[in-house]
């Protein structure tokens, strides 16, 4: 059974860089069959899509959030990570990592999420 | 982008009813839309891709429709479980976006 779990600082300082990690078990995220994606949701509002990495290079980012984006891949750890950086309070949110697949059904919806971290801006 | 427009935003319901939630595409996105559900601390769970096809392991109860700029989620007869709120997807243009929701609660 595929599980994403995600990692890293609960509280971010203004201006800062927001770094979290989603380690992969049951599965590999150098898998051409998948994209590895990040969505956040502010607390009581809906889910915003992040980006995404596919074939461990490739990069696919929200324009509304693309010049602070960062999305990459280390595969010996079977880990993707994010960075945002410069952020504010309008960043503080549960950030979900998650899988979609690129070649077999449900093509293009995430199918597997992680359980979500909270992320808070504040100084 | 993409504007995907939910309604209600809130439905009350009793469980055996019938529920019928809408999500509306700012564009055609043909049949690129997908349903989650999203209870309290978990996260969202795929139900319908592609406007029509259940994922692995949901009840037939769900069910979704449509093409185009319209499509439905729709829930047969409601068990207690099925309270949460619901969100669309559309894969058809980058970025994806959701929808703003529709919270399915007992009445």
């Amino acid at each position: 059974q595929l599980q994403p779990q995600e990692s890293g600082p609960g509280l971010v300082k203004p201006s800062e860089t927001l770094s979290l990690t989603c380690t992969v078990s049951g599965g590999s995220v150098s898998s051409s069959s998948y994209y590895w994606g990040w969505i956040r949701q502010p607390p009581g509002e809906g889910l915003e899509w992040i980006g995404s990495i596919y074939n461990s290079g490739n990069t696919y980012y929200n324009p509304s959030l693309k010049s602070r984006v960062t999305i990459s891949v280390d595969t010996s750890k079977n880990q993707f990570s994010l960075e945002l950086n410069s952020v504010t309070a309008a960043d503080t949110a549960v950030y979900f990592c998650a899988r979609r697949p690129a070649m077999v059904v449900p093509r293009y919806y995430y199918d597997y999420w992680g359980q979500g971290t909270l992320v808070t801006v504040s100084p | 982008e993409i504007v995907l427009t939910q309604s209600p935003a809130t439905l009350c319901l009793s469980p055996g009813e019938r529920a019928t939630l809408s999500c509306r595409a700012s564009q055609s996105v043909s049949s690129s839309l997908g349903w989650y559900q999203q209870k309290p601390g978990q996260a969202p769970r795929l139900l319908i891709y592609d406007a029509s096809n259940r994922a692995t392991g949901i009840p037939a109860r769900f069910s979704g429709s449509g093409s185009g700029t319209d499509f439905t989620l729709t829930i047969s007869s409601l068990e207690p479980e099925d309270f949460a709120v619901y969100y669309c997807q559309q894969r058809s243009n980058w970025p994806i976006t959701f929808g703003q929701g529709t919270r399915l609660e007992i009445k």
